[in-house]
């Protein structure tokens, strides 16, 4: 059973860059077939996509925060992270990792991360 | 960006009720349609795929109909976990976007 699970600081400074990794276990991200991504709800607020990866490295953001966004994989620790650039306290968010399943031309997230709360503020 | 709207934005509900709340896609997304239930302080928990396909593991009491621009999720008999916030979410454009939620709590 795939399990993700987010990491990295849970306050940063505004201007500086985010920075989140997602372990995966009980699964190889290498195996293809899935999509790896992040998702972001701010506090009280819906979910906002964020983007994904898939594990040769080819990726899909966010066109609202594509210009601060880097996703990248590292296939050998089974792990893929984010990086938010240029951050603000409109950054301030819960963010989740999932995977990404496809089927009969949609896709959905299953299973999530259990999140981890980011605080931009100096 | 494709824009989902949700309604009622809130219910109130009582045990054993039926409840069904609409989602509503700013152009046709076929049936590529998702439905989330989040719990506080918890991710989102998938139910539904593409419109109707119930994921393992739900409860069958939960259902979901649709196509093009209006999609519907319902739950048959209201259980006590399923006070929740239900979120539906379109895979139809590369840049998914997810309803605003529909909170269900207790009547």
């Amino acid at each position: 059973q795939v399990q993700l699970q987010e990491s990295g600081p849970g306050l940063v400074k505004p201007s500086q860059t985010l920075s989140l990794t997602c372990t995966v276990s009980g699964g190889s991200i290498s195996s293809g077939g899935y999509y790896w991504s992040w998702i972001r709800q701010h506090p009280g607020k819906g979910l906002e996509w964020i983007g994904y990866i898939y594990y040769s490295g080819s990726t899909y953001y966010n066109p609202s925060l594509k210009s601060r966004v880097t996703i990248s994989v590292d296939t050998s620790k089974n792990q893929f992270s984010l990086k938010l650039s240029s951050v603000t306290a409109a950054d301030t968010a819960v963010y989740y990792c999932a995977r990404v399943l496809a089927a009969a031309g949609t896709r959905w997230f299953d299973p999530w991360g259990q999140g981890t709360l980011v605080t931009v503020s100096s | 960006d494709i824009q989902m709207t949700q309604s009622p934005s809130s219910l109130s509900a009582s045990v054993g009720d039926r409840v069904t709340i609409t989602c509503r896609a700013s152009q046709s997304i076929s049936s590529y349609l998702n439905w989330y239930q989040q719990k506080p302080g918890k991710a989102p928990k998938l139910l539904i795929y593409a419109a109707s396909s119930l994921q393992s593991g739900v409860p069958s009491r939960f259902s979901g109909s649709g196509s093009g621009t209006d999609f519907t999720l319902t739950i048959s008999s209201l259980q006590p976990e399923d006070f929740a916030t239900y979120y539906c979410q379109q895979s139809y454009s590369t840049a998914f976007t997810f309803g605003p939620g529909t909170k269900v709590d207790i009547k």
